[in-house]
């Protein structure tokens, strides 16, 4: 078992550019949830999919942030253009089920810098 | 979900047991206690859950009080990698997602 699997580790990159970051599910798992990071915030749930299909996107800041979940065994989480006040680490969990459950498996985070 | 409160930090000497408490005073009857925790720069790590009854596993236990209103992580016998944010969630048996609060920072000292 792989894990949760994200790309990039690191990002850095300049203000306005298009930032994309990935993620890879556990197998089999058909709930996916990307996370924010920051010391002011904490963690914050931006998005969460369930079969593919986005169920709740309230978290998602604002227009410049999209997810996409194509198929069961990847996501992206799109920034565009990306501004400064978006450095943070961002993570990507997934679950199989909806009910009981043992809880997210968490990747290992993209930490994204934005200059 | 129910808030939980947590003391923002904690100490304790390796070799003893970490006792990580957490308040839920607002609690329903159909939410699970959830225990994470982050090493710094690693996404969260699942320790734990439970209902009712405490639990156990290879990583800690968890004590539920009777009216479930508050809850203890126990790590038995704390080694230096248990320096770790530690967070308590209360979740629904349906809930979809997890909200984390600011946690317990454990420092576990030589």
């Amino acid at each position: 078992d792989a894990g949760v699997i994200q790309s990039p580790r690191h990002e850095v990159t300049e203000m306005g550019q298009e930032v994309t970051l990935r993620c890879k599910p556990i197998s089999g798992h058909n709930s996916l949830f990307w996370y924010r990071q920051t010391m002011m915030r904490g963690l914050e749930l931006l998005i969460y999919f369930n079969n593919n299909v986005p169920i709740d996107d309230s978290g998602m800041p604002e227009d410049r942030f999209s997810a996409k979940m194509p198929n069961a065994s990847f996501s992206t989480l799109k920034i565009q253009p990306s501004e400064p006040r978006d450095s943070a680490v961002y993570f990507c969990a997934s679950r199989w089920g909806t009910g009981l459950n043992y809880g997210y498996t968490f990747g290992s985070g993209t930490r994204l810098t934005v200059v | 979900d129910a808030k939980t409160t947590q003391p923002p930090s904690m100490d304790c000497a390796e070799g003893r047991a970490a006792n990580l408490p957490c308040n839920h005073s607002t609690i329903s009857g159909n939410e699970y206690v959830y225990w994470y925790r982050q090493i710094h720069s690693q996404g969260p790590q699942y320790i734990i859950h439970g209902l009712k009854n405490n639990e156990t596993n290879e990583m800690a236990s968890l004590i539920i009080t009777e009216d479930r209103k508050s809850s203890t992580l126990i790590l038995p016998h704390a080694t230096l990698r248990d320096t770790a944010v530690y967070y308590c969630i209360v979740r629904s048996n349906t809930g979809n997602q997890f909200y984390f609060g600011t946690g317990t920072s454990l420092t576990v000292i030589p």
